[in-house]
């Protein structure tokens, strides 16, 4: 079965520092990766998506960055957060097509 | 391109009574129609999903949806509401031209003892 693992659960940063969440999916192949963010009281907003290893689709501009090192791992990055930046953070993988699974999400606070 | 709009930003009911949650979208093909749910703090787990079967959709936890086509519409039911199933409710389309999801701005569902 497939299972797709994010973390960490909450992460607490000051303006500035560096960010790296991960994201790695198990039970699949070349998966569709994507990353999305929400802010509080709000819907989700596709920040990245990857159809193959190297392969980066990003729709918002902004500070952050993503990368697919492996066919089944999809990290996102900035060099130094901003306040604006706080959010709930999640990751989701789909196949041909079908339905996305998402994870669990990382909480991120950037104080 | 494609859209979502979820017409209610929060509906409230009391348990016991049904539940309609709206979702209207456009898309330029033959979409396929998903409705997620999250609660707190929480990833987003699927409910249900249309993808040009019937066009009435069976969920999890007595959840079902209706596609119709010419209203461009798949309003979320369920009959009797249960405490546990106050969260927030994503209606998503993807088009199957590609790989791109697009969400609705989500309703928050709050059930009344």
């Amino acid at each position: 079965s497939q299972t797709i693992h994010q973390w960490p659960a909450t992460l607490v940063q000051p303006v500035g520092s560096p960010l790296s969440l991960e994201c790695t999916v198990e039970g699949t192949s070349n998966p569709n990766l994507y990353w999305y963010r929400q802010a509080a009281g709000r819907g989700l907003q596709l920040l990245f998506y990857s159809v193959g290893i190297g392969q980066i689709s990003s729709e918002v501009p902004q500070n952050l960055s993503a990368s697919r090192p492996q066919d089944r791992q999809f990290i996102l990055s900035s060099k130094k957060l901003l306040l604006s930046d706080s959010g709930f953070y999640l990751c989701a993988w789909s196949v041909d097509g079908a339905e996305a699974f998402f994870g669990q999400g990382t909480r991120l606070t950037v104080v | 391109a494609q859209s979502v709009t979820q017409l209610d930003s929060h509906v409230s009911v009391s348990e016991g009574t049904p539940v309609l949650l709206r979702c209207n979208y456009s898309s330029s093909y033959s979409p396929s129609l998903f409705w997620y749910v999250q609660h707190p703090n929480k990833g987003l787990q699927l409910l249900l999903k249309y993808t040009s079967a019937a066009t009435l959709v069976k969920g999890i936890n007595g959840f079902e949806a209706e596609f119709k086509k010419s209203e461009t519409s798949f309003h979320l039911t369920k009959p009797s509401a249960h405490m546990s199933d106050a969260a927030e409710y994503f209606c998503v389309v993807r088009d199957n031209a590609g790989n791109m999801l697009t969400f609705g701005g989500g309703t928050r569902l709050m059930v009344k003892p």
